[in-house]
């Protein structure tokens, strides 16, 4: 069946790297995408990466993608205090039905 | 302008009690979704329409209807509540999937509806 496993936790501190990472279990997969929300709020779209790539940039953000281990990872380089959330991968089949994960929570130290 | 709205945003009632959530997106979507999110920010799709039609409904059960009087609008109805229904529930909307481009398929979410059934 369909599944996506991330960690739940994740601390760092300010000006370091953050890896969130997550893994997936739908082989025919077309996107991955990464989510952020934010206290309070709903689910914003951070990135999305599709499946014929292998990285993806975008400022601060680095995307990879294994798709031979079904793996995908979220780089934030010179982490922030505004960069604390909950960080969601997500999985679509080109279908009506995106799955998330549990959501990994980042906490930045000042 | 809001993309995708919800009211009411908090929502404080007994068990027993019916009660309605509403949805509405201004983005011309054809797709729309209703997700749980659960204490422990566990995020489950409950149902999904497109072009006012159901598409999936999660095994929710009878107590929850869904109604789409148009593509703009989505609503949730909740019968008999019960303590576990309190959650927050999501609204979100997107572009009809399978289309090429990832973008099309970006789900945009609500602020979400928090519910609290005493």
């Amino acid at each position: 069946g369909e599944d996506v496993e991330q960690s739940l936790f994740l601390s760092v501190r300010e000006g370091d790297s953050s890896v969130i990472n997550c893994t997936y279990t739908d082989s025919s997969s077309t996107y991955l995408y990464w989510y952020k929300q934010e206290p309070g709020a709903g689910l914003q779209l951070l990135t999305y990466i599709f499946s014929n790539m292998d990285m993806k940039q975008d400022q601060r953000l680095t995307v990879l993608l294994n798709k031979k281990d079904k793996h995908l990872s979220l780089r934030i380089a010179d982490t922030q205090t505004g960069d604390s959330a909950i960080y969601f991968c997500a999985e679509s089949t080109g279908g009506f039905k995106t799955i998330f994960g549990a959501g990994t929570r980042l906490f930045v130290k000042a | 302008d809001t993309a995708v709205s919800q009211t009411p945003k908090y929502l404080v009632t007994q068990m027993g009690n019916d009660k309605s959530i509403k949805c509405e997106q201004n983005l011309g979507h054809d797709t729309m979704y209703w997700y749980k999110q659960d204490s422990k920010k566990f995020l489950k799709i409950m149902f999904s329409y497109n072009n006012k039609e159901l598409i999936i409904n999660e095994t929710v059960p009878n107590r929850f209807s869904p109604k789409s009087p148009d593509k703009a609008h989505l609503n949730l109805h909740i019968n008999s509540l019960e303590l576990g229904d309190s959650a927050v529930y999501f609204c979100a909307s997107s572009q009809a999937p399978g289309l090429a481009g990832g973008r099309e398929e970006t789900q945009y979410f609500g602020p979400g509806t928090r519910l609290l059934v005493l």
